[in-house]
C-alpha cells in the first residue's frame, strides 16, 4: 500500500512569491493534516481538512491556506513568502476525523521550502 | 504553542545500551504518541498510548504514561545504530480537533 506522498521534495522561492505544496493521502483516508517544522520551532499544526472542508487551523496568518480536492488530495498555499517560512512542511493523512476519538496519522516525507 | 517538551534534548549512548526519553505536556490529553524522524525527513509512528493506559510495549519499545504528572517516557532497549534519530512525543486533546501537538524532540545518537 502506497504511503502519503508529497511534492515537490524541495522548493526554492524568493521573498514575496507564492508556494504551492501538494499531498496525496493514503488510499481510503479522508483527513489530511499539514504541519510546519521550522528550525528551532519544532513541529506546529497548520491545517486539517476532512471531506473537503477545513476543520481546524493552527496559529498561522491567513496567507497560509489550502484546500482538499474530491479525491482527498490536498494543496497548501503560502502567499507573500517571508524568510521565516523556510521549513519542512509535513503532510499527514488519517481515516475520517472522528470527534472525541482519534485515528492514527501517517506522515509523508515532507517538502523542504527555502525562501531566499 | 508547543504542547510538550522533551528531555533530554540530546542523548548519546553506546550500541546495546538502553535509551530513555521523557515527555511532559501541559493540558489534559486523549492520547499520547511517539514518533521517530530520521534526518529531517517524514515522521514514523512508533506507538500510541491512550490516556487510560499506563504502560505499553512494542518490540524493543516501552512507553509509560503518568497522567497525574502529565508525563510520558519512551524506553528503547538494546539500542542499535539504526535507532539514531529524533524522537517526538505528540498529544491530541478531547477537543474534537484531531491535530497533534508535538514536543520539542530528543535527538538520539547511538554509537556503534
Amino acid at each position: 500500500e502506497a504511503g502519503v506522498t508529497q511534492s515537490p521534495t524541495h522548493l526554492i522561492k524568493t521573498r514575496g512569491q507564492q508556494a504551492t505544496l501538494r499531498c496525496s493521502p493514503i488510499s481510503g483516508h479522508t483527513s489530511v493534516y499539514w504541519y510546519q517544522q521550522a528550525l528551532g520551532l519544532g513541529l506546529q499544526f497548520l491545517l486539517w481538512y476532512d471531506e473537503g472542508e477545513e476543520r481546524n487551523r493552527g496559529n498561522f496568518p491567513p496567507r497560509f491556506s489550502g484546500r482538499q480536492f474530491p479525491n482527498y488530495s490536498s494543496e497548501l498555499n503560502v502567499n507573500a513568502l517571508e524568510l521565516e517560512d523556510s521549513a519542512l512542511y509535513l503532510c499527514a493523512s488519517s481515516l475520517e476525523g472522528l470527534v472525541f476519538s482519534y485515528n492514527e496519522q501517517f506522515f509523508g516525507p515532507g517538502t523542504r521550502l527555502t525562501v531566499l | 504553542s508547543q504542547q510538550g517538551e522533551e528531555d533530554p534534548q540530546a542523548l548519546s549512548i553506546q550500541e546495546g545500551e538502553n535509551a530513555t526519553m521523557n515527555c511532559s505536556y501541559k493540558t489534559s490529553i486523549n492520547n499520547l504518541q511517539w514518533y521517530r524522524q530520521n534526518s529531517g525527513r517524514g515522521l514514523v509512528h512508533l506507538i500510541l498510548i491512550r490516556s487510560n493506559e499506563r504502560e505499553k510495549h512494542s518490540g524493543r519499545l516501552r512507553v509509560t504514561l503518568d497522567t497525574s504528572k502529565k508525563s510520558s517516557s519512551l524506553l528503547i532497549t538494546a539500542s542499535r545504530a539504526a535507532d539514531t534519530a529524533s524522537y517526538f512525543c505528540a498529544t491530541d486533546k478531547f477537543s474534537g480537533a484531531n491535530n497533534l501537538f508535538f514536543g520539542t524532540g530528543t535527538r538520539l545518537t547511538v554509537i556503534p
